[in-house]
């Protein structure tokens, strides 16, 4: 069965520093792959996905994700994190019409 | 203009009542979901229609019934509400396909007392 596991919880980084959100997949065919975010009390959005097209792919906010297969990965990743990166983001598989979501990773950032 | 909106936006209401939380989308997509999450953030699909045909339904109570009375709208009635039905509950929308994402409304956040 296809599944997603996101291996943080929690993720405190400061403002300015890189962010590194880990998910990796279990798939027995190229999956399709998304990250979406989920600020306080808001629905969810989503940051970008990947489809077997090119394997680093870029989202918005500055958002950008890597499929490695060899490593069954999709880590997510900014280079600067802003205040208004906090909040739960999601890793999700794609299994037929359904989405699968990962358990979340919540994003701290101090100032 | 709000592409998947959702009413209401809360809703509390005691155990033993029915129900409905209505969905809207105007993006012209002939898929419509509806999800649970739950107090720890977990995400699970519990019905999927498209084209006002239900393609997937998960392990969801019978009390709990979709109605698409057409390809813009995807209502969820629950009947005899338990505490256990306090959760949000998310609208989402999509083209159909298997690598198409998903647009999701803001939530209606369901509270059982």
């Amino acid at each position: 069965a296809q599944s997603v596991t996101q291996l943080d919880s929690h993720v405190s980084v400061s403002e300015g520093t890189p962010v590194l959100l880990r998910c990796n997949y279990s798939s027995s065919y190229s999956p399709s792959l998304f990250w979406y975010v989920q600020h306080p009390n808001k629905g969810l959005q989503l940051l970008l996905k990947y489809t077997s097209a090119a394997t680093l792919v870029k989202g918005i906010n500055g958002f950008e994700a890597e499929f490695k297969k060899s490593e069954t990965s999709f880590h997510l990743t900014k280079p600067s994190a802003h205040m208004s990166d906090a909040a739960e983001y999601f890793c999700v598989v794609s299994v037929g019409q359904k989405l699968v979501f990962g358990t979340g990773t919540r994003l701290l950032v101090s100032p | 203009d709000t592409a998947v909106s959702q009413t209401p936006k809360y809703l509390v209401t005691q155990m033993g009542n029915d129900k409905s939380i209505k969905c809207e989308q105007n993006l012209g997509h002939d898929t419509m979901y509806w999800y649970k999450q739950d107090s720890k953030k977990f995400l699970k699909i519990m019905f999927s229609y498209n084209n006002k045909e239900l393609i997937i339904n998960e392990t969801v109570p019978n009390r709990f019934s979709p109605k698409s009375p057409d390809k813009a709208h995807l209502n969820l009635h629950i009947n005899s509400l338990e505490l256990g039905d306090s959760a949000v509950y998310f609208c989402a929308t999509s083209k159909t396909g298997v690598s198409y994402e998903q647009y999701f409304g803001p939530g209606t956040r369901l509270t059982v007392t």
